[in-house]
């Protein structure tokens, strides 16, 4: 079973700060996605990475796969209250239908 | 609100007592998973079915069962309760559950505390 390391587990900062949140592991990803999961909430789809190297925007946060295609990060660029959630990064192994999530790093922002 | 459905929102209950989770998917979509989140493990794939048969197998316990009905709504059934039990279970649909980019739909999760 593949093991996803997320760091750091937790992070508050101010509003209009820049942060990046980190997902590893020593397994090779079909694809990555990353969710985020607000309190009372299920998670909710923000991205699929499928390519090494690639790079998604989403208006202020930014995705990249790494180019071995075992890690990927997400910088979010001046942060707002309403992006405070958890943050989960999720893999799928080539040819299965099934993920396999990390522990998340939980994300505050305090106006 | 993702379209996908969870009843009861809360379930409280004792240790070694039985308790039935709910979940309907979004409409059209056939397959239909089942997570557990603890503060210790996160959130953890239990079981997948697809139409109505077994796709796949988790990190699920042999008290736990589910099965997916012709309706395509799922049950997941919990026995012999554990304090350790205690955990939000979240329901997704996907359209086809075949694998590569296919997003999964998250329901707003049902939280179970055992007493």
């Amino acid at each position: 079973t593949q093991l996803l390391e997320q760091s750091p587990q937790f992070l508050s900062i101010q509003e209009g700060e820049n942060l990046t949140v980190y997902c590893n592991s020593s397994s090779v990803f079909s694809s990555l996605q990353w969710y985020r999961q607000e309190p009372g909430e299920g998670p909710v789809l923000l991205v699929t990475v499928v390519t090494g190297g690639e790079v998604k925007k989403l208006k202020r946060l930014t995705f990249q796969f790494g180019d071995a295609r075992k890690d990927s990060s997400l910088h979010i660029t001046a942060a707002q209250p309403g992006d405070t959630g958890l943050y989960l990064c999720a893999a799928r192994n080539s040819g299965y239908s099934t993920l396999t999530f990390g522990k998340g790093t939980m994300l505050l922002v305090s106006p | 609100d993702s379209g996908v459905t969870q009843t009861p929102k809360h379930l409280i209950t004792a240790t070694g007592q039985r308790v039935t989770l709910r979940c309907s998917p979004r409409s059209g979509d056939l397959s239909v998973y089942w997570y557990q989140q603890s503060l210790d493990q996160g959130l953890q794939f239990l079981i997948q079915y697809y139409n109505g048969e077994e796709r796949a197998k988790g990190n699920i316990l042999e008290r736990f069962s589910a099965q997916q009905f012709p309706d395509l709504h799922s049950e997941l059934n919990l026995s012999s309760l554990e304090l350790g039990d205690s955990a939000l279970y979240f329901c997704a649909s996907s359209p086809r559950g075949s694998g590569g980019g296919e997003t999964q739909y998250f329901g707003p999760g049902t939280r179970l505390l055992v007493l």
